[in-house]
């Protein structure tokens, strides 16, 4: 069994649509949750970066983690065109080696 | 500020060759790390390291070495290359204090036949 579980998609929703993505996770010593943008052709760039359980928010862009269920999600409301690329979950106890999903394609239609 | 540059970008090799792939970073960043990305599998860490004189494996070391005798370089070498290494290998580079918000290269795409 893989340490992060990630839905590959992919996944495609017209524009202004609210874009839904998760990962779960078995490792119990992940304290650090992360989700990165990587568009095609490009490396990944971080998007959101959370330490504890609950909501972080950045614009239209909202991370939940819940660690009692071993589960971490990242939502994208009003999506755009430019949103379209692939979003990667990346999980750390920080001891320097991240652990990344499969990442899940998403396509955002005009 | 540059940022994180790989070199090449493209590369082809046959089976049993070698070759280096450069990574340099300007952002005075003491860890510094190789991974690959493969289709349904996701990034996986290769090597890294925390300082010049420093380096450890990672989940995938096999088939490579690695060296780090400056901050700003971390060489990955192919010591001879086998088709399974055919990927996009990424370098990336981050603040020790902050190991989770990765600074990325553009990728190396490496094709062995």
């Amino acid at each position: 069994q893989k340490e992060v579980e990630q839905d590959p998609g992919p996944l495609s929703v017209p524009e202004g649509a609210i874009v839904s993505l998760n990962c779960t996770y078995s490792n119990s010593a992940f304290q650090y949750f992360m989700w990165y943008r990587q568009y095609s052709r490009k490396g990944p760039e971080l998007l959101m970066y959370t330490y504890s359980s609950g909501n972080k928010e950045d614009g239209r862009f909202t991370a939940q983690v819940d660690k009692s269920s071993k589960y971490i999600s990242l939502f994208i409301r009003d999506s755009q065109p430019s949103d379209s690329a692939t979003y990667l979950c990346a999980l750390t106890s920080n001891d320097y080696k991240l652990s990344f999903g499969a990442g899940t394609t998403v396509t955002v239609r005009a | 500020n540059a940022g994180v540059t790989q070199t090449p970008k493209f590369q082809v090799l046959k089976t049993g060759q070698s070759m280096t792939l450069q990574c340099a970073q300007d952002m005075n960043h003491e860890y510094m790390s190789w991974y690959r990305q493969d289709p349904g599998m996701g990034l996986r860490l290769i090597h890294y390291s925390v300082g010049a004189g420093i380096t450890d494996q990672g989940e995938v070391p096999n088939g490579y070495n690695v060296s780090r005798s400056t901050t700003e370089d971390f060489p990955l070498r192919l010591l001879s290359a086998a088709p399974s290494q055919t990927s996009v290998y990424f370098c990336a580079s981050s603040l020790t204090s902050n190991a989770g918000e990765l600074f990325f290269g553009e990728g190396s795409r490496l094709t062995v036949l």
